[in-house]
């Protein structure tokens, strides 16, 4: 089974940041990779697919990247709206894995 | 518009069975294939399982943790799928959600999703 190693855990920083979440599968998985922001109580809010392609209504400051093994989510310019917690969840193959999660809150 | 809802959930005993649904509506459940996905408390989100269209036999995949436990069907007539959950144990508490499995520019997306339905197993 694939795992994915998602870092960091945990993070703080301050509207306007540029954040980056990263997440490494044990084995390539190709571009089959998903990014899901979501807040407490909430459905999970799809950001990305394919790894790189941005979901329709979600804003530009979303991006992905990579292919592989190792990928990464980028936040260019963290909105109030923004803090949360983000997941990566491989679907190459079956079983599918979230990475564990990685919280964003205030500096 | 599109929507998923999700029903079924509850208190529960462990060791006992429950099914949830996922009923779709504005579009046609047949021409996806369904994940369910849950979300156990303090802890994050956790992929339970899937099933194919039926051009693909409805076939079904499963995370180890409830392979041989948890059974996932469809009826296509009723446009509603199913997430079967025997032998219940406590660590199976948590939000359940669906989501839709499609296909944008032949490239697959999770692209719809439930609001989720609470199942809490405790004695």
């Amino acid at each position: 089974d694939i795992q994915m190693s998602q870092s960091p855990s945990a993070l703080s920083a301050s509207v306007g940041d540029r954040v980056t979440i990263t997440c490494r599968a044990s084995q390539g998985v190709t571009n089959y990779v998903a990014w899901f922001q979501q807040k407490p109580g909430k459905v999970p809010e799809r950001l990305i697919f394919a790894a790189s392609r941005l979901q329709s209504g979600v804003p530009s400051r979303f991006s992905g990247s990579g292919s592989g093994t190792d990928f990464t989510l980028t936040i260019s310019g963290l909105q109030p709206e923004d803090f949360a917690t983000y997941y990566c969840l491989q679907h190459g193959n079956h079983p599918f894995s979230f990475g564990r999660g990685t919280k964003v809150d205030v500096k | 518009e599109a929507q998923l809802v999700e029903s079924g959930g509850g208190l529960i005993q462990p060791g006992r069975s429950l099914r949830l649904s996922c009923a779709g509506s504005g579009f046609a459940l047949s021409d996806y294939a369904v994940n369910w996905v849950r979300q156990t408390p303090g802890k994050g989100l956790e992929w339970v399982g899937f099933i194919r269209t039926s051009p693909y036999g409805e076939t079904t995949e499963y995370a180890a943790s409830v392979k041989g436990r948890f059974t996932i069907l469809r009826d296509d007539s009723k446009n509603i799928a199913y997430l079967q959950m025997n032998s219940l144990q406590t660590e199976d508490t948590g939000r359940y959600f669906c989501s839709r499995y499609s296909l944008v520019d032949m490239l697959f997306t999770f692209d719809l999703w439930g609001q989720g339905t609470l199942v809490a197993v405790s004695s």
